[in-house]
């Protein structure tokens, strides 16, 4: 079956802007998570959605924001794009949480902020 | 979730088995041990996960010491396609407040040589 889908895979803003990645998680899976990965901070956790509700935020601030629709896409939002914010950007999805459920990654949006 | 102590880099002949250690010495009863790999620019990719027994899938060994402060991931046969960053990730089962976050460490950088 299909695997986790992130869309645009690169893309370009100035600062200022504002900017909107798209996950659509594995057929069947409830569970979207967010991961930034830059070379000083490695990967860090954003926030997790399940069943359209957030469920457990990182420590980012406000400006980045979340949603998850009814059919399990999430989109994440970064608003008054600031140069640090140039990263690649991970979502993964899991099935039911419980247990020790795996994460799969998508091959995440490269996000260069100019 | 417990901290994980891994070698900043390690080398390993293409053939050969690579042995990845991990500590967690503060790892609680109920958290499991799960190891992720990211090769260059793509989404980390799920290897194998236990609790408390050793486990063998079709991608690698998991080998957890009897007090499981420790444990070691073992790719039987390395390949230069397995040059890659290996996580070791100790996790509480997915609930309450910690469905999809997996706290990222540096990571161990494997390189196979021909």
């Amino acid at each position: 079956k299909a695997g986790v889908t992130q869309t645009p895979r690169y893309l370009i803003k100035t600062r200022g802007q504002q900017v909107t990645l798209s996950c659509s998680p594995i057929s069947g899976h409830r569970s979207v998570s967010w991961y930034q990965q830059t070379p000083g901070q490695g990967l860090q956790f954003l926030f997790e959605y399940f069943s359209e509700t957030q469920r457990n935020k990182g420590n980012f601030p406000g400006r980045f924001s979340g949603r998850q629709f009814s059919n399990s896409r999430s989109e994440m939002n970064v608003s008054t794009l600031e140069l640090g914010d140039s990263a690649l950007y991970l979502c993964a999805s899991s099935d039911q949480p419980g247990g020790a459920n795996v994460l799969t990654f998508g091959a995440g949006s490269r996000l260069t902020v100019l | 979730d417990a901290k994980t102590t891994q070698p900043t880099s390690m080398d390993c002949a293409e053939g050969r088995a690579a042995n990845l250690p991990c500590n967690h010495s503060t790892i609680s009863g109920n958290e499991y041990v799960y190891w992720y790999r990211q090769i260059h620019s793509q989404g980390p990719q799920y290897i194998i996960h236990g609790l408390k027994n050793n486990e063998t899938n079709e991608m690698a060994s998991l080998i957890i010491t009897e007090d499981r402060k420790s444990s070691t991931l073992i790719l039987p046969h390395a390949t230069l396609r397995d040059t890659a960053v290996y996580y070791c990730i100790v996790r509480r089962p997915a609930g309450g407040t910690s469905y999809g976050k997996l706290t990222f460490g540096q990571g161990t950088i494997l390189t196979v040589h021909p």
